[in-house]
C-alpha cells in the first residue's frame, strides 16, 4: 500500500460549486497534515496546516482530517476560476524527516 | 521576505556535465529538502536535511550528492546528468507547527 493515495483526477466543476478534494495515508507516524496549491510552472503554496483531527477554516477553504481514519480533505466553497490549479495533499513527522506528498488532484473551474 | 530562494531557474545540461543547484531560504527552519518533479510521478524526494550538518537519502537519491551549508542553505549536485535527470528541481524548508515551504523551481534539460 502506498503511504499516500490521491485521486488525480482530472475534476472539473462550474463557478460556485463546492469542490471536495480527499486522500487517504496509511502511516501512523504522520503528526502533521498540508494542503497544497501548485499552478502551473509555479512551486507548490502553502494554503492549509494543521495537526489536529477536526476542522480547520480559512475563508473558503476548510481542511478536515479524521486520523482514526487516515483521511483528510480540502474544501472549497464558492470555487472560482482563479481555483483551477493541481492541489497537492501532504503529511509530516515532528523529527522534520519525512515530508510525503500525494501526487495531485488537477481541478479546473469554468466560468 | 524572500522566503525560499533556489537558482537558477533553468538550466539546460549536455549528458555527462556537472552541475550544482543552489537553494537559500530566510526563514530558520531547521530542515530543508529536495524534490523533483515529472509528469505523473509527483513530488519525489531526493535528499533531505532534518537540521544543519545532517543529511539522508529520500526516495530517488541516486546521481545526485547534496550539500547543507549552514542553517540557510542546502545545494544538490548531480556529477554525471543523465537525460532521466531532466525534470523540475524543488528545494522546500519546514518547521514544526509552520508548515513547509517551497522555491520557485529549477527547470533541468539534458540532452
Amino acid at each position: 500500500q502506498k503511504e499516500v493515495e490521491q485521486d488525480p483526477g482530472p475534476l472539473s466543476v462550474p463557478e460556485g460549486a463546492i469542490v471536495s478534494l480527499n486522500c487517504t495515508y496509511s502511516n501512523s507516524a504522520f503528526q502533521y497534515f498540508m494542503w497544497y496549491r501548485q499552478y502551473s510552472r509555479k512551486g507548490p503554496e502553502l494554503l492549509m496546516y494543521t495537526y489536529s483531527s477536526g476542522n480547520k477554516e480559512d475563508g473558503r477553504f476548510t481542511a478536515q482530517v479524521d486520523k482514526s481514519s487516515k483521511y483528510i480533505s480540502l474544501f472549497i466553497r464558492d470555487s472560482q476560476p482563479s481555483d483551477s490549479a493541481t492541489y497537492l495533499c501532504a503529511w509530516a513527522n515532528q523529527a522534520g524527516t519525512a515530508l510525503i506528498f500525494g501526487k495531485g488532484t488537477t481541478l479546473s473551474v469554468s466560468s | 521576505n524572500a522566503g525560499v530562494t533556489q537558482t537558477p531557474k533553468f538550466q539546460v545540461l549536455k549528458t555527462g556535465q556537472s552541475m550544482t543547484l543552489q537553494c537559500a531560504q530566510d526563514m530558520n527552519h531547521n530542515s530543508m529538502y529536495w524534490y523533483r518533479q515529472d509528469p505523473g510521478m509527483g513530488l519525489r524526494l531526493i535528499y533531505y536535511s532534518a537540521s544543519e550538518g545532517t543529511t539522508d537519502k529520500g526516495e530517488v537519491p541516486n546521481g545526485y550528492n547534496v550539500s547543507r551549508l549552514n542553517k540557510r542553505e542546502f545545494s544538490l549536485r548531480l556529477e554525471s546528468a543523465a537525460p532521466s535527470q531532466t525534470s523540475v528541481y524543488f528545494c522546500a524548508s519546514s518547521e514544526v507547527e509552520r508548515g513547509a515551504f517551497f522555491g520557485q523551481g529549477t527547470r533541468l534539460t539534458v540532452v
